[in-house]
């Protein structure tokens, strides 16, 4: 059973740049049909994907944050990584690193969250 | 992308059968069958109970079900229990490639 575990910076000041890592555990970021994938969950608000990271193809980031957004991989180190620039007090949230399933479909598409992690909370404030 | 709606409480007796809705466009559920919900207790992960409109993962008690038709996709849970009560998300596949989430459910079971 894979697990993922959020790690980074909980505490940010506007225009900032918010870095957070996932490092995966109990199997391999580069195997499997899998996009590596980014959520967040602001307070008393629903859930919002970020973006998503597939190992042997491209990354898909949500278009409202496009522009401010970057997800890599580091296969050496089983983790992977999100980059939010110029942050500012509506990035203010619960932010879940994911392992989503492509269902097998072709080319593949992120489908549904299979695995989820703990979550961390990411607050930004002057 | 909007987010999908759903209705924001939904409540029942014990041993009550209830219903979430969860209403997309053609954007998404009204094209693509690739529809997912989540149970999330407040604190933990959210966690997969349906996937691709209508399969449950392994673990997943039968009494959860869904279905989807048109743009509009539902999740029944069947025999309420208490350790139902939670909030519970919709998501789908949308034509940007991205996933959409909806607003979130809250089950009360009274």
């Amino acid at each position: 059973q894979v697990q993922l575990q959020e790690s980074g910076p909980g505490l940010l000041k506007p225009s900032q740049t918010l870095s957070l890592t996932c490092t995966v555990s109990g199997g391999s970021i580069t195997s499997g049909s899998f996009y590596w994938s980014w959520i967040r969950q602001p307070a008393g608000r629903g859930l919002e994907c970020i973006g998503h990271k597939y190992i042997n193809g491209g990354t898909i980031y949500n278009p409202s944050l496009k522009s401010r957004v970057t997800i890599s991989v580091d296969t050496s180190k089983n983790q992977f990584s999100l980059k939010l620039s110029s942050v500012t007090a509506a990035d203010t949230a619960v932010y879940y690193c994911a392992r989503v399933s492509t269902g097998g479909w072709h080319p593949p598409i992120p489908n549904w969250v299979e695995s989820w992690g703990p979550g961390t909370l990411v607050t930004v404030s002057a | 992308h909007s987010a999908l709606t759903q209705p924001a409480s939904v409540s029942g007796s014990p041993g009550q059968s209830i219903t979430i809705s969860c209403t997309g466009s053609i954007s998404d559920m009204g094209h693509y069958s690739h529809v997912s919900w989540y149970q999330h207790h407040p604190g933990k992960a959210p966690k997969l109970i349906i996937f691709e409109v209508s399969y449950r993962p392994s673990g997943v008690s039968n009494r959860f079900s869904g279905s989807k038709s048109g743009d509009a996709a539902t999740l029944t849970i069947s025999g309420l229990q208490a350790e139902d009560e939670a909030d519970y998300y919709c998501s789908s596949y949308t034509s940007t490639t991205t996933l959409v989430f909806g607003g979130g459910t809250k089950v009360t079971v009274l």
